[in-house]
């Protein structure tokens, strides 16, 4: 099974409405990153949250993390069509590279 | 360049012929990743580089597949005797300070093996 896997696998929302992902994963981790991915194209760094940090904001995301249950979530407030892609979470566990979840499919609808 | 630049963007290729994939990194990001994904899944990893230590490649699911970084910049991942498994969309990703911190991915080269 994979180190980081996402929650649910798709989420459909209508413009407007907060979507919230979550991110399971195994091993304990120096930090997790989530990315974007919207159709045909390559992953965007969206946020990094330290081990030691519980909590964090960026524009219209909020990360949390929770290592004693080994999760974090994301959560988009105020969704926008615009917001419409896959989105990742991904580890670094001490190794060389980061590792990637399966991914939530998430579609706002205008 | 401005981001990580990926080529070709497309390729079609015949089962059994051999295939190179490039990857140009941002200008001083020493670290440069490969990664696969398949339709609809997740990322695997493929090779790591960085600056001028040995590559790490656990990520290679086959001999076919090889790669390499000339002059700390520029990258082709190399995959030999083309199978249709090895359909995917190839990712490239460089990295000014590896997983401590973000990842500048490119927009990735789809293979098809018919």
């Amino acid at each position: 099974s994979q180190q980081g896997e996402e929650d649910p696998q798709a989420l459909s929302i209508q413009e407007g409405e907060n979507a919230t992902m979550n991110c399971s994963y195994k091993t304990s981790i120096n930090n997790l990153q989530w990315y974007r991915q919207n159709s045909g194209r390559g992953l965007v760094h969206l946020i990094l949250i330290r081990s030691n940090e519980r909590e964090k904001h960026s524009g219209r995301l909020r990360v949390t993390l929770d290592t004693s249950k080994k999760s974090s979530s994301l959560l988009i407030t105020a969704s926008r069509a615009a917001d419409t892609a896959s989105y990742f979470c991904a580890t670094d566990t001490g190794r060389r590279a980061l590792t990637f979840g399966s991914g939530t499919r998430l579609q706002v609808q205008p | 360049g401005a981001g990580v630049s990926q080529s070709p963007s497309n390729k079609v290729t015949e089962k059994g012929k051999d295939v190179e994939l490039r990857c140009d990194p941002i200008s001083g990001h020493t670290a440069l990743y490969w990664y696969r994904q398949s339709l609809g899944q997740g990322l695997e990893f493929l090779i790591y580089f960085q600056g001028n230590s040995a590559p790490d490649k656990s990520g290679l699911p086959s001999d076919r597949f090889s790669a390499e970084r000339t002059g700390g910049s520029v990258s082709t991942l190399t995959i030999q005797r083309t199978q249709q498994e090895d359909s995917a969309v190839y990712l490239c990703a460089s990295s000014l300070r590896g997983v401590v911190g973000g990842y500048t991915f490119g927009s990735g080269t789809r293979l098809t093996v018919v």
